[in-house]
């Protein structure tokens, strides 16, 4: 069975300019999760998806990031401008149930901003 | 605010050491706990736990939650230089089931 897909794994680019991130959780997982992970800190959620709804996006920072999940598989999120401060490795997990269930998580994409 | 504390942050032991990792919490409507295991990648899935006073066991590795004191400490026993990573743990809880983590353990497992 296929695990979470990431990508990019790296991603490096100067303050102001935009990126994304993907994911392809595991097939049959309708939970998804992206998750924003700084040094030496546990993984803080950004927002958590029930099939195509966004039912927690309470700690994204709208002003700037964005994320989607059209047709309840594949997700992106993007963040743009970014900034100095979004340098982190950004992780997508997936569940099978979304109150009980164990998370699987993906390798990551780290970013850093210049 | 749910809140998850780990100690220690970090540890150094030698091969063969026995190690306890603890972790504290506090999250309204405490649904479960987990433990990951963090190397240069994703967090593996080690543990979940929500009945207190239950040991969950796996090879070297185990878990017991208490969920009367809000806590609990993963054991690693014989420790191997593989066992270096950064150990997770989280708590399920609040209105929408959210999975709090803590900062983590670090542990370095010496030859």
């Amino acid at each position: 069975e296929a695990g979470v897909v990431q990508s990019p794994r790296y991603k490096i680019i100067e303050k102001k300019q935009p990126v994304a991130f993907w994911c392809n959780p595991i097939s049959g997982h309708n939970t998804l999760y992206w998750y924003l992970q700084n040094l030496g800190q546990g993984p803080e959620l950004l927002i958590r998806y029930e099939n195509e709804e966004a039912v927690d996006d309470s700690q994204l920072p709208k002003d700037r990031f964005s994320a989607e999940r059209l047709k309840g598989v594949d997700s992106t999120l993007k963040i743009q401008p970014a900034e100095l401060g979004d340098s982190a490795v950004y992780l997508c997990a997936s569940s099978g149930t979304f109150n009980t269930g164990e998370l699987f998580f993906g390798e990551g994409s780290r970013l850093t901003v210049l | 605010e749910d809140k998850v504390v780990q100690s220690p942050l970090s540890l150094v032991v030698h091969e063969g050491d026995t190690v306890t990792l603890n972790c504290s919490y506090e999250v309204t409507n405490f649904r479960s706990l987990l433990w990951y295991k963090q190397e240069k990648k994703a967090p593996t899935f080690l543990f979940m736990l929500t009945s207190s006073g239950i040991e969950k066991k796996s090879g070297r590795l185990s878990s017991i939650l208490d969920k009367k004191e809000l806590f609990s400490i993963l054991n690693i026993t014989a420790t191997q230089t593989g066992d270096s990573a950064i150990y997770l743990c989280a708590a399920r809880g609040g209105s929408n089931y959210k999975l709090t983590f803590g900062k983590g353990t670090l542990l370095t497992v010496n030859p």
